[in-house]
């Protein structure tokens, strides 16, 4: 099955400066990732996801890049403020697939003032 | 946007007895919803895939028996952990699909914390 790797586990930034995140996955076959942030005890809350037939989103100070031959994609958060802290999960999935996610292992993102 | 509901929040039952959780696309149908278990600090896991009408599917390792899902229309599906033992507290989160959308996308509601005593 599908396997998702995600570093770091926790990140460290001063507000203002950029954050990203790396997640790399196993099955050539997935083509369909999602990045999602969950505040402590709450829902995860889908923020951008991107699906295979593109290499790059954005969305105002978040950006996903996805490179298919080496199986990776990253999320970037530019100029990053405080309510950007919270832990942050990548998932894969294969559309016709069930579309079962396969999450990461999560990153914890502590924006400092 | 699509909104999922969960009930209740938060429960505590004492060890072997059953509690049940109700999942709910508000909003939309959802003919696919999935159920996650969430331990603290560590990611979501798929325990399994709940299907309008029919079986659900469970992932490896997780026991249909004692995860007992039931998806009887397209707005509502629920899980019931029977016999519950200090073992499956945790924090469980369903999610549905939109089918509005793209369809890879998926919501999730608000989650249930469970503790067995």
């Amino acid at each position: 099955g599908e396997n998702v790797e995600q570093h770091p586990s926790t990140l460290s930034v001063q507000e203002g400066d950029s954050a990203v995140i790396k997640c790399t996955y196993s099955d050539s076959a997935s083509n369909y990732f999602p990045w999602y942030k969950q505040e402590l005890g709450k829902r995860p809350q889908l923020i951008i996801d991107i699906r295979s037939n593109v290499g790059e989103k954005k969305d105002q100070r978040i950006a996903v890049t996805l490179n298919k031959t080496a199986k990776h994609f990253s999320l970037h958060i530019t100029e990053t403020q405080p309510e950007d802290s919270a832990v942050y999960f990548c998932a894969a999935s294969i559309a016709g697939g069930g579309n079962k996610l396969t999450f990461g292992t999560g990153t914890q993102l502590k924006v400092e003032l | 946007g699509a909104v999922v509901s969960q009930h209740p929040s938060r429960v505590i039952c004492k060890s072997g007895t059953s509690v049940k959780i109700e999942c709910r696309s508000l909003d939309f149908q959802a003919t696919t919803m999935f159920w996650y278990r969430q331990f603290p600090k560590q990611s979501l896991m798929l325990m399994a895939t709940s299907n309008e009408g029919s079986k659900a599917t469970y992932e490896q390792g997780v026991e249909k028996d004692k995860f007992l899902i039931n998806h009887a229309s397209l707005t509502l599906s629920t899980l019931t952990v029977t016999s519950a033992h200090p073992e499956d507290s945790s924090f469980y989160i369903c999610s549905a699909r939109d089918y509005r959308g793209p369809t890879d996308t998926q919501y999730f509601g608000p989650g249930t914390r469970l503790t067995v005593l």
